[in-house]
């Protein structure tokens, strides 16, 4: 069966620092692979999704990036966080052609 | 206007009774449809997942597409309180870009 690990669960990071978070998918191959913010009352923001190897498509131009450096990772960063950085974060996949996301436990990143 | 409008709730009820939660939409384009249940301090987990108009059952969930109205619906029957949790919607176009709904919060009361 497939599954997502999505790491750290919490983070505090000071203004200014960097971040890295790290998405692992197991069980299939070439998935389609999302990074979502979810902030209190505003629902799933759609942030970066990568169809494959190296190709990351942006939704939100921001302080973050996002790179796919093998199949199954999907990697959240950024040199210098801001206040308004915090917030939940979110992993998923999509079998290629399927509509049906699946959702890594998240990240809660504050940043002080 | 949202392009995905969803009541925030709470929405308290007791035990054994039928919850309906609902989200509407403005784009017509929209083609699937999907109803996350999210835990406190956890990921969305996938509960239901239609591409037509009509009914979709599950267990003690049904979920309901009115495409003509842009409405869909989520209905639990015989609510438990592990029921409890942040019910969002969720709806796309193609197989990359989900809108969600900010959510509704439901407490199941024992």
């Amino acid at each position: 069966s497939q599954t997502i690990h999505q790491w750290p669960a919490t983070l505090v990071q000071p203004v200014g620092s960097p971040l890295s978070l790290e998405c692992t998918v197991e069980g299939t191959s070439n998935p389609n692979l999302y990074w979502y913010r979810q902030a209190a009352g505003r629902g799933l923001q759609l942030l970066f999704y990568s169809v494959g190897i190296g190709q990351i498509s942006s939704e939100v131009p921001q302080n973050l990036s996002a790179s796919r450096p093998q199949d199954r990772q999907f990697i959240l960063s950024s040199k210098k966080l801001l206040l308004s950085d915090s917030g939940f974060y979110l992993c998923a996949w999509t079998s290629t052609g399927s509509t049906e996301a699946f959702f890594g436990q998240g990240t809660r990143l504050t940043v002080v | 206007q949202k392009e995905v409008e969803q009541d925030p709730g709470p929405l308290s009820v007791p035990e054994g009774a039928i919850v309906s939660l609902n989200c509407t939409y403005s784009n017509s384009a929209f083609q699937y449809f999907m109803w996350y249940r999210q835990y406190s301090r956890k990921g969305p987990e996938l509960l239901m997942y239609t591409y037509s108009s009509g009914n979709k059952e599950d267990g003690r969930f049904t979920a309901q597409v009115d495409k003509s109205s842009k409405y869909i619906s989520l209905f639990i029957r015989d609510s438990q309180p592990s029921d409890s949790a942040t019910y969002l919607c969720a709806m796309s176009v193609g197989t990359y870009k989900y809108i969600f709904g900010t959510g509704t919060r439901l407490k199941v009361l024992a």
